[in-house]
């Protein structure tokens, strides 16, 4: 069973662009989680899709946006780049609620200069 | 709203040797999961173990064990007979019931010493 899969892992970009972000979840997962990592904040929630629906959103600026397709598989968007949003981006699938545990893929390595 | 602290942001431990990680948290709720996470050089999140807070019992995983203190709010992880692979950063997390959002812990690194 293939894992969570995250691409691109390595990025770099420029203040001001917009850059997106791709997450596919395990087969038959429908719950997707983003995480931002950081070495001054730790790891910190984003948002969490369920069934294309928003379910959850952490305290980031709108820039931050998010979507879910059909297929479960999840894109996050980060729009004006600010060197602040340099981090490790985690994302993480679940079967649907409760106990379940949620898996996570690599990460996108981002870096804004 | 629920927070997650762990105290010890680095620790070294002597191959073959028992380390303990705390952990301490906050909530209101009465249902909830706790987690250990390892993240090794890779970035790779990988769970150690988990707790449900109605379960008195601790969990163990091999190696792995925790002293969960409901009352005091409090989820320490002890490694037994620490091995190489074991060097990583180590999160506490919490997770209510029904909900998939996770809250870590800001970490503790740990190093194996040969």
């Amino acid at each position: 069973k293939a894992g969570v899969t995250q691409t691109p892992r390595y990025l770099i970009k420029t203040r001001g662009q917009q850059v997106t972000l791709s997450c596919s979840p395990i087969s038959g997962h429908r719950s997707v989680s983003w995480y931002q990592q950081t070495p001054g904040q730790g790891l910190q929630f984003l948002f969490e899709y369920f069934s294309e629906t928003q379910r959850n959103k952490g305290n980031f600026p709108g820039r931050f946006s998010g979507r879910q397709f059909s297929n479960s598989r999840s894109e996050m968007n980060v729009s004006t780049l600010e060197l602040g949003d340099s981090a490790l981006y985690l994302c993480a699938s679940s079967a649907p609620g409760g106990w379940d545990e949620a898996f996570f893929g690599q990460g996108t390595r981002l870096t804004v200069v | 709203a629920q927070t997650v602290t762990q105290s010890q942001p680095e620790m070294s431990v002597q191959e073959a040797e028992t380390v303990t990680l705390s952990c301490t948290y906050d909530t209101s709720e009465s249902d909830y999961y706790l987690f250990w996470y390892k993240q090794p050089p890779s970035r790779q999140m990988i769970l150690v173990i988990r707790q449900e807070a109605y379960k008195q019992q601790n969990a163990t995983e091999n190696r792995f064990s925790v002293n969960f203190q409901k009352a005091a709010k409090s989820f320490s992880l002890k490694i037994s007979d620490s091995q190489l692979g074991d060097a990583a950063m180590y999160f506490c997390a919490y997770r209510s019931a029904g909900d998939d959002k996770i809250i870590f812990g800001k970490g503790t690194r740990l190093h194996i010493l040969p």
